[in-house]
């Protein structure tokens, strides 16, 4: 079965440390990965995607994501956190199917303390 | 380039009501997402559109939702009648070329 997974619900950085917010993925077949982040009141907003190429992928915001077949992963990162980074995080991979659906991950609150 | 339009943003109705939502996807995005939205959840995919032609909508609740997109741009989503579990953040994205998805601001509905 086609999945997504975000094993952490919340994940809390102090203002200035690098973060990690965790995804893994399980799909057939050669994987399209995705980050989505959503502020408050506001709609998903597109980060960052993985489709073919280079593993460590840059997006929006200083945030990056490192590709890892092996370990079917795709965690997101940014060097140096701020307060306003702030938010729900998703991780979702498109599904094996012709329609390019996305399978979405139950989503990561990031808090980031100054 | 203009976003992803949705309205209204909030709309509370009483259960056994209507409602119907408003979408206009980023110009030339030919697939449309309708989603549902939990509080605190993942977006859990309604319909899916390609043009004006419905690709996937098998977890629409088909006795109650419906939707359209008659002219292959902008989409309505209606509710009739809305149960108290249909409060969530209703979004409304477009695909690109490139595969990502554009989300819009959301409508917010409440059931009471």
């Amino acid at each position: 079965a086609q999945s997504v997974a975000q094993p952490e619900d919340q994940v809390n950085v102090a203002e200035g440390n690098p973060l990690t917010v965790k995804c893994t993925y399980s799909v057939s077949g050669n994987p399209y990965l995705f980050w989505y982040v959503q502020y408050p009141n506001r709609g998903l907003q597109f980060l960052l995607k993985y489709i073919t190429g280079d593993n460590l992928v840059k997006g929006s915001y200083g945030f990056e994501a490192e590709f890892n077949k092996s370990q079917t992963s795709f965690h997101l990162k940014k060097p140096s956190a701020l307060v306003s980074d702030s938010a729900l995080y998703f991780c979702a991979v498109r599904g094996m199917d012709s329609n390019y659906q996305l399978i979405w991950g139950a989503g990561t609150k990031l808090i980031i303390k100054p | 380039e203009a976003g992803v339009a949705q309205s209204p943003r909030y709309k509370i109705i009483e259960k056994r009501q209507s409602v119907a939502f408003w979408c206009n996807p980023i110009s030339g995005h030919a697939t449309l997402y309708w989603y549902q939205q939990i509080l605190g959840q993942g977006p859990k995919l309604l319909i899916q559109f390609q043009n004006n032609g419905v690709v996937d909508d098998s977890q629409l609740p088909k006795d109650r939702f419906s939707a359209e997109r008659l002219k292959g741009v902008d989409s309505t989503l209606k509710i009739q009648p809305a149960k108290l579990e249909d409060s969530a953040v209703y979004l409304c994205a477009g695909r690109s070329s490139s595969y990502e998805q554009y989300f819009g601001p959301g409508t917010r509905l409440t059931v009471t």
